[in-house]
């Protein structure tokens, strides 16, 4: 596709489950971004990759959060037992070029919704 | 630590009325600026973006921005607001030591009025 996509667009969870949450970023990016953003908030940074590399994972909240780029492209943030507070859209953007000046490409996001 | 701060959650203006949205930031080192918007239902679009060229920033659908470093200002005008500029204005910084963390600000949603 042209742009990044995002699945699935809304995920409901009973709290205590876990979720998995897909990105396909436009083919051939280099970078790839996990954003989460609250009701009325702007988007909070959660995790960088470069390629496969996960070079900066500051933003995860807690150990319950994970991603991964296996090999990449497609990318994959998994949160375990799911809590009330981790209800919010998460966003997933990709970039060109490994670089803080590059524009990235931002998905439609998942509203993950935590009952 | 870098921060950035949009005053303003809602702004309204008339149609055809200058659009101003309001950026400052705070960067230990010279920063990187972005002007994202989001219309419903869709993601971020970066609307321009400052890199240490030109401080006048011009960007798409009839936007520009002035970097001001002594104000620590990056704010975002448009002359005449059309209907459609009507959606969700976020204002982000990044820096230039080698991280690719970018910092969004919490945005400030514009109304357009007929």
């Amino acid at each position: 596709g042209a742009g990044v996509s995002q699945s699935p667009r809304y995920k409901v969870a009973k709290r205590g489950q876990d979720v998995a949450l897909r990105c396909d970023p436009i083919s051939g990016h280099v970078s790839l971004f996990w954003y989460q953003q609250a009701l009325g908030q702007g988007p909070e940074f959660l995790t960088y990759f470069q390629n496969e590399a996960q070079l900066d994972k500051s933003g995860l909240p807690s150990d319950r959060f994970f991603a991964e780029r296996p090999e990449g492209s497609v990318s994959t943030l998994k949160i375990q037992r799911t809590q009330q507070e981790d209800s919010a859209v998460y966003l997933c953007a990709s970039s060109r070029l490994a670089a803080s000046t590059d524009t990235q490409y931002f998905g439609p996001g998942t509203r993950l919704t935590v009952l | 630590a870098q921060s950035v701060t949009q005053l303003g959650s809602h702004v309204s203006v008339s149609e055809g009325a200058l659009v101003l949205l309001r950026c400052n930031y705070s960067s230990s080192v010279p920063p990187y600026l972005f002007w994202y918007v989001q219309y419903p239902n869709q993601g971020l679009q970066l609307l321009l973006k400052y890199t240490s060229a030109a401080t006048l920033v011009k960007g798409i659908n009839g936007f520009e921005a002035e970097f001001k470093k002594s104000e620590t200002s990056f704010h975002l005008t448009k002359p005449s607001a059309h209907m459609s500029d009507a959606a969700e204005y976020f204002c982000a910084v990044s820096d230039r030591s080698g991280g690719f963390k970018t910092i969004f600000g919490a945005g400030t949603r514009l109304f357009v009025k007929a």
